[in-house]
């Protein structure tokens, strides 16, 4: 089973919300990770897990908070975003961060600011 | 100079032809090759792996990788219409986090 889910596959939020994208895996992987993606271009990393510690933020905005629960979990706290944060949000995962093996998206949020 | 550069699309071909997809790299110690697929609002889908020189194959699928040109490419037998999506290379570097992908090629397959 190579499955990572994501909830919602679409919310819709104003600039004042506070919301949280949620994602899960149970392929036993140890890294997780946030990806942005606007239209017509590649994902764009946001931040890595491995085990369950966070390991890497790539400059993001602190109105994009992350969370690691537990070795299945991953979440993605929102608050006081813009309009130019809309984008899809993919959760991944992989084996690890380091031995360069299979990293496998989940089905993504849609998210919409207003 | 980009690290991962693809042919410019976008790539049309006939029904039943083959499509022919092309990814360079600039780092010569990268170790791991990926193409993913991605429909128009969907998220990247894995539809190979290939670690070593040569040819892989899987179905209608053939990865060939060249690190000594540092080239991988994708090469699609019998296109169908399901087979129009974007293809994304990507590339990994030995313990490195970072997963770079090129900016995609969109191949449309042609009834």
């Amino acid at each position: 089973d190579t499955e990572v889910t994501q909830t919602p596959k679409h919310l819709v939020m104003g600039m004042t919300n506070k919301k949280s994208l949620k994602c899960e895996q149970h392929m036993g992987h140890r890294a997780m990770y946030w990806y942005k993606q606007k239209a017509k271009k590649p994902p764009e990393l946001m931040f890595v897990y491995s085990y369950e510690k966070l390991s890497i933020n790539e400059s993001v905005p602190s109105r994009f908070s992350p969370e690691c629960p537990n070795s299945s979990l991953l979440n993605l706290h929102l608050h006081a975003l813009q309009p130019e944060d809309s984008a899809l949000y993919l959760c991944a995962s992989s084996q690890d961060w380091a031995s360069g093996r299979e990293r496998f998206f989940g089905p993504g949020t849609r998210l919409t600011v207003l | 100079q980009k690290e991962v550069e693809q042919n410019s699309g976008p790539l049309s071909v006939p029904e039943g032809a083959i499509a022919s997809l092309n990814c360079t790299y600039s780092d010569r110690v990268s170790q791991s090759f990926f193409w993913y697929r991605q429909y128009s609002g969907k998220s990247p889908e894995l539809i190979m792996s290939i670690y070593s020189n040569g040819d892989k194959e899987d179905g209608r699928f053939t990865a060939q990788l060249n690190k000594a040109s540092q080239y991988v490419s994708l090469l699609i037998r019998d296109s169908q219409p399901s087979d129009s999506a974007t293809y994304l290379c990507a590339v990994n570097v030995p313990n490195d986090y970072k997963l770079s992908f090129g900016a995609g090629t969109t191949v449309t397959v042609r009834a």
